[in-house]
């Protein structure tokens, strides 16, 4: 299986700050990178695909970018609906594989 | 809206079988648009796919787990179920279901997810 290694694990940031989250692969991936955003209770939310495209709905705030086995999520301006964890998925082979989560949490 | 909830029993005794059940609103599990997955999370794990059945009821399952999983769905309730046999306390997770829409482009993302079901196995 492709493993998915994620960092920070957890970080604290204050509104308005700029974000970055990255997953590293153990092998080269192709952009077949998603991230969710899931927060305690409720369903995870499909936020970006394929590296860098938008789910709908989304805000623009959100961007994803990367290449080979190394891939970022980056919020530009952390909104109070952003504390959450985030995770990243390979989908490139199977079985489909996802980083241990980044939790981002209010300064 | 597009609506999963997961059912089933919370607590499980070791080397019985874990049954868990997928109501989909919303959408026909029979469209050929999507297929219906299941993942979990242990605790303070990440999560993990475990496998999941199409519009044609083809099956497919993560290696580790395939001699004990079984997905299966009831086109008449508009639901599928996951059956884990011979579990463990490893067993121990928040089971998801989620929906895959069968694109190219979309690859295996998962698109809508239920909330989630604790599933704790204990004697």
């Amino acid at each position: 299986d492709i493993q998915m290694t994620q960092s920070p694990s957890s970080l604290s940031a204050s509104i308005g700050d700029r974000v970055a989250v990255t997953c590293r692969a153990s092998q080269v991936i192709g952009n077949s990178v998603a991230w969710y955003q899931h927060k305690p209770g409720k369903a995870p939310r499909l936020l970006l695909l394929a590296t860098s495209r938008l789910e709908s709905g989304v805000p623009s705030r959100f961007s994803g970018s990367g290449s080979g086995a190394d891939y970022t999520l980056t919020i530009s301006s952390l909104q109070p609906d952003d504390f959450a964890t985030y995770y990243c998925q390979q989908y490139y082979a199977y079985p489909p594989t996802f980083g241990q989560g980044s939790k981002v949490e209010i300064k | 809206q597009l609506q999963l909830q997961e059912s089933g029993s919370g607590l499980v005794r070791p080397s019985q079988t874990l049954s868990l059940t997928c109501a989909v609103s919303g959408d026909s599990i029979s469209s050929s648009d999507f297929s219906w997955n299941w993942l979990r999370q242990p605790p303070g794990k990440g999560l993990e796919w475990i496998g999941h059945i199409d519009h044609l009821g083809t099956t497919f399952y993560t290696p580790s787990l395939k001699s004990r999983v079984t997905i299966s769905v009831d086109r008449s309730k508009n639901q599928f179920s996951l059956n884990l046999a011979s579990v463990t306390a490893a067993d121990t997770a928040v089971y998801y279901c989620a929906r895959v829409t069968e694109n190219i482009l979309r690859g295996v993302t998962f698109d809508f997810w239920g909330q989630g079901a604790l599933v704790t196995v204990s004697s």
